[in-house]
């Protein structure tokens, strides 16, 4: 199994803007999933997309996904100083396969 | 009301004892995973249990045994630590293990000296 690349590594924004987070991979998936880590904390997760679909929402999140380009962005629209985190994609890449995280991109809101 | 716990939260050692973490989950699900979260922040799958039986087992050593009493609980223990066993341990579970969400545990740091 492959992981999944998040882009960029590091992201800085001031409160209010949106945050555009990438994950790219190489190999075709069942679904991809993004989670957030909090500084000492556990993962939380945030959307499921499977590869029947293409755009998925919750809240202020807002997930889509290519499967011809093999990409996934996630968008939070409105951030707050509290969405400050790690935010990792993690995929699947059959039925039985385990999760495979990316490295993570972390968000820095500045209020 | 916590959904996924573990235990010990920090646990400092020496190198070559042995120890271990406990994970119980109160969600009622039927799956549950051990990841390893090194200081880069990368997170690998070590082991997955579906009704106590072993699903996954990526390459870990066999320094590395986990445990399931039953559904709610896996446990993972660590014969002769190395510094390398230096890292965060997440305890996880599902309902089912098929391209489902997982419920994360807020880790468990251990630091091997």
């Amino acid at each position: 199994s492959q992981q999944g690349e998040e882009d960029p590594q590091a992201l800085s924004i001031q409160e209010g803007e949106n945050a555009t987070m990438n994950c790219s991979y190489k190999t075709s998936i069942n679904n991809l999933q993004w989670y957030r880590q909090n500084s000492g904390r556990g993962l939380v997760h945030l959307i499921l997309i499977r590869s029947n679909e293409r755009e998925k929402h919750s809240g202020r999140l807002r997930v889509t996904l290519d499967t011809s380009k093999k990409s996934s962005s996630l968008l939070i629209t409105a951030s707050r100083a509290a969405d400050t985190a790690s935010y990792f994609c993690a995929l699947t890449h059959s039925g039985n396969t385990p999760l495979v995280f990316g490295k993570g991109t972390r968000l820095s809101v500045i209020a | 009301d916590t959904a996924v716990s573990q235990t010990p939260k920090y646990l400092v050692t020496q190198m070559g004892n042995d120890k271990s973490i406990k994970c119980e989950q109160n969600l009622g699900h039927d799956t549950m995973y051990w990841y390893k979260q090194d200081s880069k922040k990368f997170l690998k799958i070590m082991f997955s249990y579906n009704n106590k039986e072993l699903i996954i087992n990526e390459t870990v050593p066999n320094r590395f045994s986990p445990k399931s009493p039953d559904k709610a609980h896996l446990n993972l223990h660590i014969n002769s630590l190395e510094l390398g066993d230096s890292a965060v341990y997440f305890c996880a579970s599902s309902q089912g293990h098929r391209e489902v969400s997982q419920y994360f545990g807020p880790g468990t740091r251990l630091l091997v000296l």
